[in-house]
């Protein structure tokens, strides 16, 4: 069965911080995204990979960066919390990149700023 | 540019029906549906692809208008374990899944 699994599922961190969310995938996806939820906003695109080491920009990649260094993971990098970036994270990986495959996620990281 | 759902909400008793919509403003390829119960990831529902097509999943099925830019989901004799989230997915000319804002679906027993 797919498995995507996020390294936390509560964090607190300070503002200022540099704050890394990790995550992992068992079913050798070639497309991992990062998504954060909020409540009336639904899910919004951070980023998107679709092969070890390329990255493209979402919707809402302000304040963040993204790593893939093995094709497994998937690192969401925020460069200097701040408050507005307490969210729920989602990570998801799918075969194809959006048509036509469904996309698997993770249990969520929920990420407190304070 | 998100896909609108509607309703936003909606409460149910066991047994009863629903039907959730998601339009959107650009041509579409494809809609995903997905579920999310309280504290835990989405879940793949199902995709329609460009067609028209309907597809079914136990009591859960979908239609796809791509002239009207248009998917709903029918929820049928609804349980207790449909309540949770749900969003549509859509997929447009320029290859990107965007996500509507969700409808929360409760039953109640």
């Amino acid at each position: 069965d797919v498995k995507v699994t996020q390294s936390s599922r509560y964090l607190v961190k300070r503002t200022g911080e540099k704050v890394f969310l990790e995550c992992v995938q068992d079913m050798d996806h070639e497309n991992m995204f990062w998504y954060r939820q909020d409540p009336g906003l639904g899910l919004r695109l951070i980023y998107f990979s679709y092969d070890v080491k390329m990255k493209e920009k979402g919707d809402i990649p302000e304040g963040y960066s993204v790593s893939r260094e093995k094709k497994e993971r998937f690192s969401l990098i925020l460069e200097s919390a701040s408050t507005n970036q307490t969210s729920m994270y989602l990570c998801a990986s799918s075969l194809d990149t959006y048509s036509n495959q469904p996309q698997h996620f993770g249990d969520g990281t929920r990420l407190s700023i304070l | 540019q998100q896909p609108v759902q509607s309703p936003q909400a909606v409460i149910l008793r066991e047994g009863e029906d629903a039907v959730i919509n998601c339009s959107s403003s650009k041509a579409l390829y494809s809609v995903h549906w997905y579920r999310q119960k309280h504290g835990e990831a989405p879940v793949f529902l199902m995709i329609l692809l460009k067609g028209g097509e309907q597809k079914g999943h136990d009591k859960i099925s979908a239609s796809f208008n791509e002239k009207k830019q248009q998917s709903s989901l029918y929820l049928t004799a609804s349980q207790l374990s449909y309540s949770g989230t749900y969003f549509c997915g859509t997929v447009s000319s320029y290859g990107k899944l965007t996500f509507g804002q969700g409808t929360i679906l409760t039953v109640h027993p």
